[in-house]
C-alpha cells in the first residue's frame, strides 16, 4: 500500500518558537494532502487542504497565519507552527491522496504517522 | 457535515460480531473506513462508492445503502488485533475533503 512519512515523530518546543513538520508521500505522487489535528480520544479535525503549487485552503477557525502550509513538490508538503503556545500541543497527522488506485473513482487516503507536539 | 457514528463504543469477547454505522444527513459521493489505535495514525480499510455496494476484506466488511447517507462496517468472529477505534469519514462530491465521524471505540476482550 501507499505509504506517507513524517517527520518528526515528536517535538518538544518552548512558548513562542516555530515548529516544521515535514510529510511525504513515499511512492506516489501526492497532488493533494490534508493535515489534520487531533486531541486525545477526539475525532480527526481537518485543519487545511495542501494543493502541490496553490496556496492552502484553510478550514473556517484555522488560523492561516499561524499554522503556515506548503506544499512545494508532488511528494512534500510541510506544516510550520509559528509562535506556538501551550495549547497548540496537539497530535499533528498529515494524509496524501493517492490518485493511482485504478478503477477507484474516489482516491484512497493514507496518513503519515503522526507528529506529537508539546509546547511548553 | 460531520457524520454521525454509531455506537460510540463497544466491548466485545473475542469471536463476537459488531456492527459500526455511519450516517449523513445528505447524499454522500463516497464513505472511508479507517481503524486507528492508540497513538498511531488511521489506517486505511475500505472505500464505498456506490450505492448498494458491499465489499470486505477477511472478516471485516461494509456496506453503503441505496441512498447513500448510511454506511455500515462489519467485524466478524473479532480479533484481539481489532481493537481500537473506528472513523469513518465521507465525502460529498469526487475530489472533496473527507470529514471524519467522532469515531467508535471497539475494545476486544479475550
Amino acid at each position: 500500500g501507499a505509504v506517507v512519512s513524517q517527520h518528526p515523530s515528536w517535538v518538544i518546543c518552548k512558548s513562542g518558537t516555530s515548529v516544521k513538520i515535514e510529510c511525504r508521500s513515499l511512492d506516489f505522487q501526492a497532488t493533494t494532502m490534508f493535515w489534520y489535528r487531533q486531541f486525545p480520544k477526539q475525532s480527526l479535525m481537518l485543519m487545511a487542504t495542501s494543493n502541490e503549487g496553490s496556496k492552502a485552503t484553510y478550514e473556517q477557525g484555522v488560523e492561516k497565519d499561524k499554522f503556515l502550509i506548503n506544499h512545494a513538490s508532488l511528494t512534500l508538503s510541510t506544516l510550520t507552527v509559528t509562535s506556538a503556545h501551550p495549547e497548540d500541543s496537539s497530535f499533528y497527522i498529515c494524509s496524501a491522496r493517492d490518485p493511482g488506485q485504478g478503477a477507484h473513482r474516489a482516491y484512497e487516503q493514507y496518513f503519515g504517522p503522526g507528529t506529537r507536539l508539546t509546547v511548553t | 457535515q460531520q457524520p454521525v457514528q454509531s455506537p460510540q463504543a463497544v466491548i466485545l469477547r473475542e469471536g463476537e460480531d459488531a456492527v459500526i454505522n455511519c450516517s449523513s444527513s445528505k447524499a454522500l459521493y463516497s464513505v472511508h473506513w479507517y481503524r486507528q489505535k492508540h497513538g498511531e495514525a488511521p489506517v486505511f480499510l475500505m472505500i464505498l462508492l456506490k450505492g448498494g455496494e458491499q465489499k470486505g476484506h477477511d472478516k471485516i466488511s461494509a456496506s453503503f445503502n441505496e441512498k447513500k447517507q448510511q454506511s455500515s462496517l462489519y467485524l466478524t468472529a473479532s480479533q484481539l488485533s481489532y481493537s481500537g477505534t473506528y472513523f469513518c469519514g465521507t465525502e460529498l462530491d469526487r475530489d472533496d475533503k473527507i470529514i471524519f465521524g467522532k469515531g467508535t471505540r471497539l475494545h476486544i476482550l479475550p
